[in-house]
């Protein structure tokens, strides 16, 4: 079956532009979950939905991030006033609603902010 | 912070085993270890995971000492394709949310 995708592969975008970038969820998947991945480092987790809530929302570097899922399934992550240091892979991943399931990444989106 | 320990690197050559250590020593005891690879351009792919027990599935083995403190993943035949950053990771408890913390990973080179 189809797997996680997400919109667009690439973004390049102006300091202090606004941009969105879209999850598509396995069909199912009840959580879904926001990284963020700078070069050479390991994913670092941004939010996590369950459903249509934002259930942890910690891993928000600042309030020009956010995230929406208003039908339990898409996810939008939106940046607001972007700044250089925004440039990341920003990945998203779903699960099914399992203790232990496992969770499946979708290729990412690079944004790059010049 | 990541609760695991990796070497940053390591070489195997092809059709070999690829052993891959990690130390996890404050793990609790309903904690999972969960193994991740990332293959370049691409998302983290799941491999395995266990709690005590050792585990098997058709990518590969995992090794879980006693004690618990540290394991590692076996890829019993590696293959030019199983080059990637493999990650370790120690699952928060549930209450914790079901975020997956990644640290820096092995980088894993299978060559010719």
């Amino acid at each position: 079956g189809a797997g996680v995708s997400q919109t667009p592969s690439n973004k390049v975008t102006e300091k202090g532009k606004y941009v969105e970038l879209r999850c598509d969820p396995i069909s199912g998947h009840t959580a879904l979950y926001w990284y963020r991945q700078s070069l050479g480092q390991g994913p670092e987790f941004l939010i996590y939905f369950q459903g249509t809530g934002a259930a942890d929302d910690s891993g928000l570097p600042n309030d020009r991030f956010f995230a929406v899922r208003p039908e339990g399934s898409v996810s939008t992550l939106k940046i607001q006033r972007t700044e250089r240091g925004d440039s990341a892979v920003y990945l998203c991943a779903s699960s099914s609603s399992g203790r232990a399931a496992e969770q499946f990444f979708g290729p990412g989106t690079r944004l790059t902010v010049l | 912070d990541a609760k695991t320990t990796q070497p940053p690197s390591m070489d195997c050559a092809e059709g070999r085993a690829a052993n891959l250590p990690c130390n996890h020593s404050t793990i609790s005891g309903n904690e999972y270890v969960y193994w991740y690879r990332q293959i370049h351009s691409q998302g983290p792919q799941y491999i395995i995971h266990g709690l005590k027990n050792n585990e098997t599935n058709e990518m590969a083995s995992l090794i879980i000492t006693e004690d618990r403190k540290s394991s590692t993943l076996i890829l019993p035949h590696a293959t030019l394709r199983d080059t990637a950053v493999y990650y370790c990771i120690v699952r928060p408890s549930l209450s914790a949310g079901n975020m997956l913390t990644f640290g820096g990973g092995t980088r894993l080179m299978v060559k010719p």
